[in-house]
């Protein structure tokens, strides 16, 4: 079955770190540029970052850039998210999102997601 | 970047047509053909409808279409179905590898 299973959501405090992981199935993960997109609670969808298919070009919304880094590991069909200095506003759901084309490049509209995983920064 | 702008909701009898906007700027909706349109059940993840301003994914119903005007792109789905009411989101590349979401409209069928 194609799917990506989000994990790594949970309570932490300002200022606290988290890793979510993303794990891919059923399709050619190493062909796909990856993508993290979140939503806050009865919000709307925020893109939060890119990393193309060799990892060799990632992008990061100016709200999380210098806090959040996003890696990939191919050969483990893992797609990741490390977040550090977190902010109550950092709070959302989380979701791993293919991009359209298997090209490995952007082009920036998701095709499939994950059913996300929630992380909530409060003290 | 700010978001790109949508009517907060948007309501239709079945069988009726409605169209949802969504405004942006010459620097994004108006700038760049990678519109980008999603649909989103209370609870689940969001699914692609329409892409590239008017293109359909495998499996989405034509009665889903997309187009674009300048600034403003629109969703029109017509011969609207309960299974229609949802919550839909429009994208954009914005530039400078970035993307951005518009505020998302909650479709109603009366």
């Amino acid at each position: 079955e194609v799917q990506l299973v989000e994990s790594g959501g949970g309570l932490v405090k300002p200022g606290g770190s988290l890793r979510l992981s993303c794990a891919a199935s059923g399709f050619t993960f190493s062909s796909y540029s990856m993508n993290w997109v979140r939503q806050a609670p009865g919000k709307g969808l925020e893109w939060v970052s890119s990393i193309i298919s060799s990892s060799s070009y990632i992008y990061y919304a100016d709200s999380v850039k210098g806090r959040f880094t996003i890696s990939r590991d191919n050969a483990k069909n893992s797609l990741y998210l490390q977040m550090n200095s977190l902010r109550a506003e950092d709070t959302a759901v989380y979701y791993c999102a293919r991009d359209y084309d298997s090209s490995g490049w952007n082009y920036w509209y998701f095709d499939l997601w994950g059913r996300g995983t929630l992380v909530t920064v409060s003290s | 970047q700010s978001a790109l702008t949508q009517p907060p909701s948007a309501s239709g009898s079945p069988g009726q047509s409605v169209t949802i906007s969504c405004t942006g700027t010459n620097n994004d909706v108006g700038g760049y053909n990678y519109v980008s349109w999603y649909q989103q059940h209370p609870g689940k993840a969001p699914k692609l409808m329409i892409y590239e301003v008017n293109k359909r994914p495998s499996g989405v119903p034509d009665r889903f279409s997309g187009s674009k005007s300048g600034n403003t792109a629109s969703l029109t789905v017509s011969g609207l179905q309960a299974e229609d009411e949802a919550d839909y989101y429009c994208s954009s590349y914005a530039g400078s590898n970035n993307l951005v979401f518009g505020g998302g409209t909650k479709l109603t069928v009366l």
